[in-house]
């Protein structure tokens, strides 16, 4: 009963180089999202996808591209790090036949040095 | 501006020590509102959906109502297993759309 599931779960990076943090679901959802949360400032929407081979800018997408080339799966990546960036990311999904309910991921915490 | 407020953003209870959490919206076009469970170092865990104003929903310790501008969350009788992050999310008729609250921090003493 996997859900959501984020890797890497922690990960130090230098002030520009470049990482992925990869997002699998199985239940089958056609919306994935990819939240930051920092203290003080709730979640914000980075960015989504309606669907495979679809993505969309969310509140807070510069800095961060995205990919979604098998529907099970949500790319989050960071081109060029930057000390701002240091933040707890989730990923989520959810479907119209599940009552729209967003299900999360356990976080992956990314420190910027 | 489409905005979820929620207060206060911090609550000490004593065990068995009952009170409310408030979840505010502006939002218009209401899709549904939800309340989320979060632990530290983990994600939000769904705990409700509320969909219409004078709909509740119980778990356990928990119950969730609705009004047309806010919800509450009320907390009977609290354990401390019940200490966590409690945050509120609003979904919008435009599917993609969720706005979340920053969360009231909850803290129940033994």
């Amino acid at each position: 009963n996997a859900g959501v599931t984020q890797t890497p779960k922690f990960r130090v990076l230098k002030t520009g180089q470049s990482m992925t943090l990869l997002c699998a679901q199985d239940m089958n959802h056609e919306y994935m999202y990819w939240y930051r949360q920092d203290p003080g400032m709730g979640l914000r929407l980075i960015h989504y996808s309606v669907g495979e081979g679809t993505t969309a800018k969310g509140e807070v997408p510069d800095g961060y591209n995205v990919s979604r080339l098998k529907k099970q799966n949500f790319l989050l990546g960071l081109e060029s790090a930057a000390p701002s960036q240091t933040s707890v990311y989730f990923c989520a999904s959810s479907s119209r036949t599940a009552g729209n309910t967003i299900y999360f991921g356990e976080g992956s915490w990314l420190t910027v040095v | 501006e489409d905005q979820v407020t929620q207060s206060p953003e911090a609550l000490r209870l004593q065990e068995g020590e009952s009170s409310s959490l408030n979840c505010s919206y502006t939002v218009s076009g209401l899709r549904g509102l939800f309340w989320y469970r979060q632990d530290p170092g983990k994600g939000p865990e769904f705990l409700f959906t509320l969909y219409s104003a004078g709909e509740e929903k119980e778990k356990e310790r928990l119950k969730a109502t609705l009004t047309k501008k806010e919800s509450f969350l009320h907390i009977t009788a609290p354990k401390p297993e019940d200490s966590a992050t409690y945050l509120c999310a609003v979904q919008k008729y435009n599917f993609n759309k969720f706005y979340f609250g920053s969360g009231t921090k909850l803290n129940v003493k033994p």
